[in-house]
């Protein structure tokens, strides 16, 4: 069975600093992987996929993400954080037909 | 804008009660996803439908049910509901049915039972 951990449920860094978000996935076959954020009361935006054309993601807003498939890691970076990417992010696996398995969520603080 | 809808957007009713969330994917896509989230189970996958018929199940309550319609909207039921069931519905769509389409989410239902 497919499932992701994402490492941390609450993250806090300063305005400017590297964002670091973690997510381990466990796949029997060869997985595809998403970010989503959500903010307050939204719904989920996709930020970036891994679809195994490259291992090295970039998606919207500076962020991106590497595929590591020897450490089964997808960990989203972005290297100066805003104040306005405070939101809850998640890792997110796709099983057989495209539904998607979640991690747990991490939420982001960005201080000033 | 995802371009997905979802009706209503707040839902507050009584234990025992059915309610039925409403949703239209974006235009052209024909699958359909209901996921709930809540605080202590998160996010969940409920439902799949791909062109009005059904394609996959997940952890969905014998008390709930859904539906695709001809012109592709979906309605997700819920009833006999008990304060457990409090939680933010989303419905996602996507062009197709497979792993590498990314799935469009709307703002989801909040329902809150009482």
């Amino acid at each position: 069975a497919q499932s992701v951990t994402q490492l941390g449920s609450h993250v806090s860094v300063s305005e400017g600093a590297l964002v670091l978000l973690r997510c381990n996935y466990s796949s029997s076959v060869p997985p595809y992987l998403f970010w989503y954020v959500q903010y307050p009361n939204q719904g989920l935006q996709l930020l970036l996929k891994y679809t195994s054309a490259a291992t090295l993601v970039k998606g919207i807003n500076g962020f991106e993400a590497e595929f590591k498939k020897s450490e089964t890691s997808f960990h989203l970076t972005k290297p100066s954080a805003h104040m306005s990417d405070a939101a809850e992010y998640f890792c997110a696996v796709t099983n057989q037909g495209g539904k998607l398995i979640f991690g747990q969520g991490t939420e982001l603080s960005v201080k000033p | 804008d995802s371009g997905v809808t979802q009706t209503p957007k707040h839902l507050i009713t009584a234990t025992g009660q059915r309610v039925t969330l409403r949703c239209s994917p974006r235009s052209g896509d024909l699958s359909v996803y209901w996921y709930q989230q809540s605080l202590d189970q998160g996010l969940q996958f409920l439902i799949q439908y791909y062109n009005g018929e059904e394609r996959a199940k997940g952890n969905i309550l014998e008390r709930f049910s859904a539906q695709q319609f001809p012109d592709l909207h979906s309605e997700l039921n819920l009833s006999s509901l008990e304060l457990g069931d409090s939680a933010l519905y989303f419905c996602a769509s996507s062009p197709d049915t497979g792993n590498y389409y990314e799935q469009y989410f709307g703002p989801g239902t909040r329902l809150t039972v009482t």
